[in-house]
């Protein structure tokens, strides 16, 4: 069965530090892949995705993504994260090949320290 | 605003009683669907429409639960006779086809 994986339930960095946030998916195709932010209150906004070509995908405010086939992971990077970036990541695949149904990962709290 | 909104934003009821939720997506996505997300957890499935049609159907998505889409357009999705466990947040989205944009979700609260 398809599924995502995100090992890390909480994760908090200094503000300006990197960041890496850990996605594991299983599905048999090739994966149509996301990356979604969900802050207090709000709705999912969608980070960046990943279909075909480049592996490494650029998103919105300084996000990027690896997809890495043989690992099974789309792992999450900012090189330098900004208090505004406090909030829930969600790692998603989707599961037909016009992603038709979206299957999301519980999810990584990020805290920053000031 | 041109984003997908979703009216109530926030709904208590008591138990036993009948909610109905819309969802308004972005003009001309012929795609709709349905989420429910429960707290510490990422959004599940609940059901998808391809204009009026609904084209699948989560086993979340008991006999209580009903969801319409009548003209293409705004859906709505009916919970009768609520329970406390329907207590969450009720998450819509759109697409034009392989992106889904989300609303920014009813939440329930079933006394």
């Amino acid at each position: 069965a398809q599924s995502v994986t995100q090992p890390d339930i909480h994760i908090t960095v200094s503000e300006g530090a990197s960041l890496e946030l850990r996605c594991n998916y299983s599905y048999g195709a090739t994966p149509y892949l996301f990356w979604y932010v969900q802050s207090p209150g709000q709705g999912l906004q969608l980070l960046l995705k990943y279909f075909s070509g480049d592996t490494l995908v650029q998103g919105i405010k300084g996000f990027e993504a690896e997809f890495k086939r043989s690992q099974s992971s789309f792992n999450l990077r900012k090189p330098s994260v900004h208090w505004s970036d406090a909030a829930e990541y969600f790692c998603a695949v989707g599961v037909e090949s016009s992603a038709s149904k979206i299957i999301f990962g519980s999810g990584t709290r990020l805290s920053i320290r000031p | 605003d041109t984003g997908v909104s979703q009216n109530p934003r926030h709904k208590i009821t008591k138990r036993g009683q009948n909610v109905t939720f819309r969802c308004d997506p972005i003009s001309e996505h012929n795609r709709l669907y349905w989420y429910r997300q429960t707290l510490g957890q990422g959004p599940e499935f609940l059901t998808y429409f391809q204009n009026e049609a609904q084209l699948e159907k989560s086993r979340l998505l008991s006999d209580r639960f009903s969801a319409e889409r009548p003209k293409g357009s705004f859906s709505t999705l009916e919970i009768q006779r609520t329970e406390q466990g329907d207590s969450a947040m009720y998450l819509c989205a759109s697409s034009p086809g392989d992106t889904q944009y989300f609303g920014p979700g009813t939440r329930l609260t079933v006394l």
